[in-house]
């Protein structure tokens, strides 16, 4: 079974600067994708960065990009230019062939003016 | 495009009562998943339903069921509710396509309360 781990549960970064939030996973498929979600307080979770596994090439999403080790299995998604509407959980996911997301514990991130 | 939506959004329940809860895709998505959102457990998948069909079903007691109709909206229903069950239960659509990035769409939830 797959499983997904991100360590850190709280982290919080000044408006502005720049965030990294780590997770990693376990799994022997050779082929699959990561995503990252995010949560913000009382509104629906949205998708903020997708990666496949078989692309060596990091993706990015304007102030969103990712560190992709599949020999480590890591995953870490890192923030520029932190804004207050960043403020959410944020949650890692893996899935492989088939459509079934296996989510981290999450990350409650606080933007701070 | 509409997003996903999710009927109702609050719901409170005694236990052993039942409950319907909704979800409507994205128009031309297929695949609607389930998933319970509790502060103990997390982000944990229930079922996937795909053309009227379930096609993965997560680690679940039997009270937990769902369906989907030919439209792709999906109903989930959970029997004899325990406290437990009090949870975020949120829908996601996706085009289905297997193998590829299927992204999965999240809709608000149903915040169901089990008293």
């Amino acid at each position: 079974a797959q499983t997904v781990t991100q360590s850190q549960p709280e982290m919080s970064v000044q408006e502005a600067e720049t965030v990294t939030l780590s997770c990693t996973y376990d799994t022997s498929e050779s082929n699959y994708y990561l995503f990252w979600y995010k949560q913000p307080p009382s509104r629906q979770m949205i998708l903020v960065i997708r990666q496949e596994a078989y692309k060596q090439q990091n993706a990015t999403e304007n102030r969103f990009s990712v560190n992709f080790q599949k020999a480590a299995k890591s995953f870490s998604l890192k923030i520029s230019d932190s804004q207050l509407g960043d403020t959410a959980m944020y949650f890692c996911a893996f899935r492989r062939a088939g459509n079934m997301l296996t989510f981290g514990g999450g990350t409650r991130l606080m933007v701070k003016p | 495009k509409a997003g996903v939506t999710q009927t109702p959004r609050y719901l409170i329940k005694t236990r052993g009562q039942q409950v319907t809860l909704s979800c409507s895709p994205i128009s031309g998505h297929r695949s609607v998943s389930w998933y319970q959102q509790t502060p103990g457990q997390g982000l944990q998948f229930l079922f996937e339903y795909f053309s009227e069909t379930q096609r993965n079903k997560g680690n679940f007691p039997g009270r937990f069921s769902g369906r989907q109709f030919s439209n792709s909206r999906s109903e989930m229903n959970v029997s004899t509710l325990e406290l437990g069950d009090s949870a975020l239960y949120l829908c996601a659509s996706s085009l289905g396509q297997r193998g590829n990035t299927d992204t999965q769409y999240f809709g608000p939830g149903t915040r169901l309360t089990v008293l």
